[in-house]
């Protein structure tokens, strides 16, 4: 089925250590986004990649990197991982580069920092 | 800034009409998105307005103003599958989505 795939589903992590979500998509989409969900807060943008090769920074990009060798992948890394980025991560990826276009969702990845 | 509102939590009965209303405020106007969210999911795509006037698509109509920086999810005919949050949001000007905090809908039988 095509879409997007994230890993882990689910993490404990203990503060300090470096982690990395996993996001690939098999859609050719151009454009790949990583959000994070927080409880009364909406969806906020962590980085972006709007093709191959370049990313940019969204609302919240401090203490997270991103890069996107190829179409397909989109890894999220905290360096050192701190317990306000206790949440739920989402990949989203969309066919076009500009702002009219769907979006579309991984499942999402819960990290719990401790 | 780009602000955007919408109620925390809604109620309503199995085989009701239910609104769902989002203001907002950008420096520009480029659209208007709104998203359905169950618990523990991805989100996934309703609807895109950029003109005002009330589009259809089957039991949900979603509305525009412009002039007056307001939307209204219109859902008809509530299922119980329906039970999800509703999340809108609005492109900012660098063209990256700004979302609300999203309206969770408990349906009743």
């Amino acid at each position: 089925i095509a879409g997007i795939t994230q890993a882990p589903t689910s993490q404990i992590l203990a503060a300090g250590r470096r982690m990395t979500l996993r996001c690939t998509q098999d859609m050719r989409h151009n454009a790949m986004y990583w959000y994070r969900q927080d409880l009364g807060l909406g969806l906020r943008l962590i980085h972006y990649s709007n093709t191959a090769g370049t990313t940019g920074k969204g609302e919240v990009p401090d203490g997270y990197s991103v890069s996107r060798a190829n179409t397909d992948d989109f890894p999220l890394t905290l360096a050192s991982a701190v317990p306000s980025q206790t949440s739920v991560y989402f990949c989203a990826s969309s066919k076009g580069t500009d702002y009219t276009g769907e979006l579309f969702f991984g499942e999402g990845s819960r990290l719990t920092v401790l | 800034g780009q602000n955007i509102d919408q109620p925390t939590e809604m109620t309503a009965t199995e085989g009701a009409i239910v609104q769902i209303n989002c203001t907002y405020q950008t420096s520009g106007f480029n659209g208007l998105f709104w998203y359905q969210q169950h618990a523990g999911e991805a989100p996934t795509f309703l609807s895109y307005n950029v003109l005002d006037g009330l589009e259809e698509k089957g039991r949900f109509s979603s509305f525009l103003s412009r002039s007056k920086g307001y939307s209204y999810l219109l859902l008809k005919e509530l299922q119980m599958k329906d039970s999800a949050s509703y999340l809108c949001a609005v492109p900012d000007s660098n063209y990256q989505l700004i979302w609300g905090a999203g309206t969770k809908l408990i349906i009743k039988p």
